[in-house]
């Protein structure tokens, strides 16, 4: 099973370009979150989504947007990147009943 | 809200030494509460959870914690710990199974 895939693992912008980071899980999950991760600062929520079509902010969403079109993937968008946007993102998904998140590996941007 | 307090921000220990890494959270309502462990370049996974029941919850790899509601803590423990337990474990709450807030973690470093 491949879980919570995100890509691209690494990457590297310019201050001021966009880039959208992509998470897909095939757990037929309904509910997926964004979060980053700062060095001391554990995770904090981006945005998270219920299902297709529904999406609310989390604790930071100054900066970012995302969308859920389908139950599998929910892409995370930087429309102009900051250098307080340097960080490692994470992707996570749960069921409906369970109430265990899963996580995708981790995607690290730098913006220079 | 909730919110959690991760007081020791690295634990040093030695190969076969028990361990204990500490948690307490703030909470106006009833709580779950979650360890996930972090391994280098990887996403979180589930260590254990407590939702309800036994206030004892043992998890993956030998570790446990015990939930106590009057000191408002959810301590994690291992009688003996391993070189593969270095890592970082973060805390979790969460007021309902929609959102988790987490803790700023505690580095864990096993030596010989």
């Amino acid at each position: 099973n491949a879980g919570v895939t995100q890509t691209p693992k690494f990457r590297i912008l310019k201050i001021g370009q966009s880039m959208t980071l992509q998470c897909a899980q095939d757990m037929n999950h309904n509910y997926m979150y964004w979060y980053r991760q700062d060095p001391g600062m554990g995770l904090k929520l981006i945005y998270y989504s219920v299902g297709a079509g529904i999406t609310d902010k989390g604790e930071v969403p100054n900066g970012y947007n995302v969308s859920r079109s389908t139950t599998e993937d929910f892409p995370l968008r930087l429309e102009l990147a900051a250098p307080s946007q340097t960080s490692v993102y994470f992707c996570a998904s749960r069921t409906g009943v369970e109430n265990i998140q899963y996580f995708g590996a981790g995607t690290r941007l730098s913006v220079l | 809200a909730q919110s959690v307090t991760q007081l020791d921000s690295q634990v040093p220990v030695f190969e076969e030494a028990p361990v204990e890494l500490r948690c307490n959270y703030s909470s106006s309502v009833s709580v779950y509460l979650f360890w996930y462990v972090q391994y280098p370049n990887q996403g979180l996974q589930l260590l254990l959870k407590y939702l309800s029941g036994s206030t004892l919850v043992k998890g993956i790899n030998g570790f446990e914690a015990e939930f106590n509601k009057s000191q408002t803590s959810f301590h994690l423990r291992k009688p003996s710990v391993h070189i593969s337990d270095t890592a970082e474990y973060f805390c979790a709450v969460s007021g309902s199974f929609q959102k988790l807030v987490f803790g700023t973690g505690t580095r864990l470093l096993v030596s010989p």
